[in-house]
């Protein structure tokens, strides 16, 4: 089955930086994604990692852990507009559904 | 460009009504998807297109019925809906559903809230 994790809620303050962590247990293990979603708007494509390691993007950052089935998103000079749910979201080469959700991490930017 | 066009944006329809949502991108991408996505859910899909033939339908009521016209439309045509379908659908593409084992980025539409009266 696939099975993937992260925190229901975080909260930061203005201008801090915060780590959403996301684990993940899948069969056949493609690609690892993770997505902002704005209330009552669609997702927008952050980032992906496949290999170990960390990507770097700007203000954001992802990290991947294959071996641990780990994942996180780092966000550094939090601003208000990056309050958001962080969807994480594996890309599996087995099953169904190629694209596995998990249940997001609704972040909360305060001043 | 990385933009999926989702109309209508907003939709309210009684439970006797047919309606259909459409979608539609310009990035050359031959895999395409509908979810359905409740108030503080990740999305849930539906159904995946790939080359304009349904290659996955995630076990949707008969009431949901997508079409692929070509390669850059897609249809989710609406039929005797109930209450409980009410929901934000959202569309994506991604250049190919799962080709090689290469990574496929889907791109979502902004989305169309749907009630169900």
């Amino acid at each position: 089955g696939q099975n993937i994790d992260q925190p229901t809620e975080m909260t930061a303050t203005e201008g801090a930086i915060v780590q959403i962590n996301c684990t993940y247990q899948t069969s056949g293990f493609n690609g690892l994604f993770w997505y902002q979603q704005h209330a009552g708007e669609a997702p927008t494509f952050l980032s992906y990692n496949v290999l170990d390691g960390l990507e770097e993007k700007g203000r954001f950052s992802s990290f991947l852990s294959r071996s641990k089935g780990y994942s996180y998103l780092l966000l550094k000079e939090l601003q208000m507009k990056d309050s958001a749910s962080y969807l994480c979201a594996v890309e599996t080469r087995s099953g169904n559904t190629p694209l596995v959700f998990g249940k997001g991490t609704r972040l909360s930017v305060i001043a | 460009d990385t933009e999926v066009t989702q109309t209508p944006k907003h939709l309210v329809m009684g439970m006797t009504n047919k309606k259909s949502l459409k979608c539609e991108q310009h990035m050359g991408h031959r895999a395409m998807y509908w979810y359905k996505q409740k108030a503080k859910k990740p999305p849930e899909l539906m159904f995946v297109y790939s080359y304009e033939k349904l290659s996955i339908n995630e076990s949707v009521p008969s009431r949901f019925s997508p079409e692929c016209p070509n390669s850059s439309l897609l249809n989710l045509h609406l039929h005797a809906l109930q209450p409980e379908d009410s929901a934000l659908y959202l569309c994506a593409s991604s250049q190919d559903s799962l080709s090689g084992g290469l990574v496929e980025t889907q791109y979502f539409g902004p989305g169309t809230r749907l009630l169900v009266l």
